[in-house]
């Protein structure tokens, strides 16, 4: 089964809302990554945060990760119809090496 | 840098044939993964390599998946016989680590077999 599972799976709001999407996992973990899919194209890497980090910001993107809930939020602030995608977490569980991703939130954003 | 490179990006064929597909990494990454996505299953990796080197092909789903790589800037997976339940996304992805660097995707392989 899925490691992360993203939470909504659809989320659809107007050109600048933000947006919040969620990712929960089961066991503890090395470092989570947030990644983003437009319709036909592969995946791009958006931000990894680390067990022991708790918020990471990249320009309109914030990232929090909570241990202690096995959770993590993805907030993509003012948002624009580019924004529109498929957002996936990834979680590089202890003691493994490779990454499992979740089945992805799909975002759409208005004009 | 180009990127990941995959061709081709499209493959139609019937179902008993066989299929190639092709991955370039990214010059100097070490670390070439294959997926497979679809929507039940979400995004499964299938094998990756090190160094040119299997080393995990726990995800291959059975022995008609295949997967080399002869040198450090190609990649082939191959299915013999192709099934219509192999139609999926196939993606290639390189890095300079596993789990704990990112991951750089090719544009992927949509795969039809009827």
């Amino acid at each position: 089964s899925q490691q992360g599972e993203e939470d909504p799976q659809a989320l659809s709001i107007q050109e600048g809302e933000n947006a919040t999407m969620n990712c929960s996992y089961k066991t503890s973990i090395n470092n989570l990554q947030w990644y983003r899919q437009n319709s036909g194209r592969g995946l791009v890497h958006l931000i990894l945060i680390r067990s022991n980090e708790r918020e990471k910001h990249s320009g309109r993107l914030r990232v929090t990760l909570d241990t202690s809930k096995k959770s993590s939020s993805l907030l993509i602030t003012a948002s624009r119809a580019a924004d529109t995608a498929s957002y996936f977490c990834a979680t590089l569980l202890s003691g493994y090496s490779t990454l499992t991703f979740g089945k992805g939130t799909m975002l759409l954003v208005s004009p | 840098d180009a990127g990941v490179i995959q061709s081709p990006r499209h493959e139609v064929t019937e179902m008993g044939q066989e299929v190639t597909l092709r991955c370039k990494p990214i010059s100097g990454h070490d670390y070439l993964f294959w997926y497979r996505q679809t929507m039940m299953r979400g995004l499964e990796l299938l094998i990756y390599f090190n160094n040119n080197v299997p080393i995990d092909d726990s995800g291959m789903p059975e022995d008609r998946f295949s997967a080399k790589m002869p040198n450090a800037s190609f990649s082939t997976l191959k299915i013999q016989p192709s099934e219509p339940r192999d139609s999926a996304v196939y993606f290639c992805a390189s890095s300079s680590g596993t789990g704990s660097e990112k991951l750089f995707f090719g544009s992927g392989t949509q795969l039809s077999v009827l």
